[in-house]
């Protein structure tokens, strides 16, 4: 069973669109993160949820907004998409208190913006 | 600016050979600090973590090497294989807080058979 899915893998879209993408994790754990890879491989963190709660938002811009309907989920809308916004989105999930605050990571969800 | 600091971007090594990737980083509240491989098409996965009251972890071939005092770590890779070929990130997080993980830049590792 996949722990931390996403969709969709592949995003291509226009300058001006709104997207968005999916994260389910399906380990129970409380909170959830999405991070921004980019074309070098930086690795960056944008939002954390805990418990439906925005626990912290890091310096992304405001056309970035996660929303979480559940525990389980944490979806990310982007607004009028640019083409700096291009890169690989990951959603991750962690449990606090497990000993190794292990965050596992999806497989990623590579955005094109054209 | 850059939290986690990771050198050298870049790693060729003969398979058998040690691996090592050495991280940086100035933040002294930061209290766990793993390492993540990353295939290509996948996303990071946990490889091994230490927290700083120790100085070194070993799990297999990978050992984690920690200098609280010069606020470095490093990555061992002993005997590596082509199928260690990936990109690995060193990360630092502190564990009372958000538990955010800001990664280091990144090591692409190729082992050569």
């Amino acid at each position: 069973d996949t722990a931390v899915s996403q969709t969709p893998k592949y995003l291509v879209t226009q300058m001006g669109n709104d997207k968005s993408i999916k994260c389910e994790q399906n380990l129970g754990h409380d909170t959830m993160y999405w991070y921004k890879q980019d074309s070098k491989k930086f690795l960056k963190i944008m939002f954390s949820y805990n418990n439906k709660e925005l626990i912290i938002n890091e310096t992304v811009p405001n056309r970035f907004s996660p929303k979480s309907p559940d525990k389980a989920h944490l979806n990310l809308h982007i607004n009028s998409l640019e083409l700096g916004d291009s890169a690989v989105y990951f959603c991750a999930s962690s449990q606090e208190g497990e000993p190794t605050y292990e965050q596992y990571f999806g497989p990623g969800t590579r955005l094109t913006v054209t | 600016q850059q939290q986690v600091k990771q050198s050298p971007q870049s790693l060729i090594v003969q398979k058998g050979g040690i691996s090592i990737i050495n991280c940086a980083y100035e933040n002294t509240a930061f209290d766990y600090f793993p390492w993540y491989q990353q295939f290509p098409g996948k996303g990071p996965a946990l490889l091994i973590a230490i927290r700083p009251d120790v100085s070194e972890k070993k799990e297999g071939r990978f050992t984690i090497s920690f200098n609280k005092s010069a606020k470095q770590f490093s990555l061992h890779i002993m005997d590596s294989q082509p199928g260690d070929s990936a990109t690995y990130f060193c990360a630092a997080s502190i564990e009372t807080g958000a538990n955010n993980l800001f990664f280091g830049t990144g090591t692409r590792l190729t082992v050569i058979p």
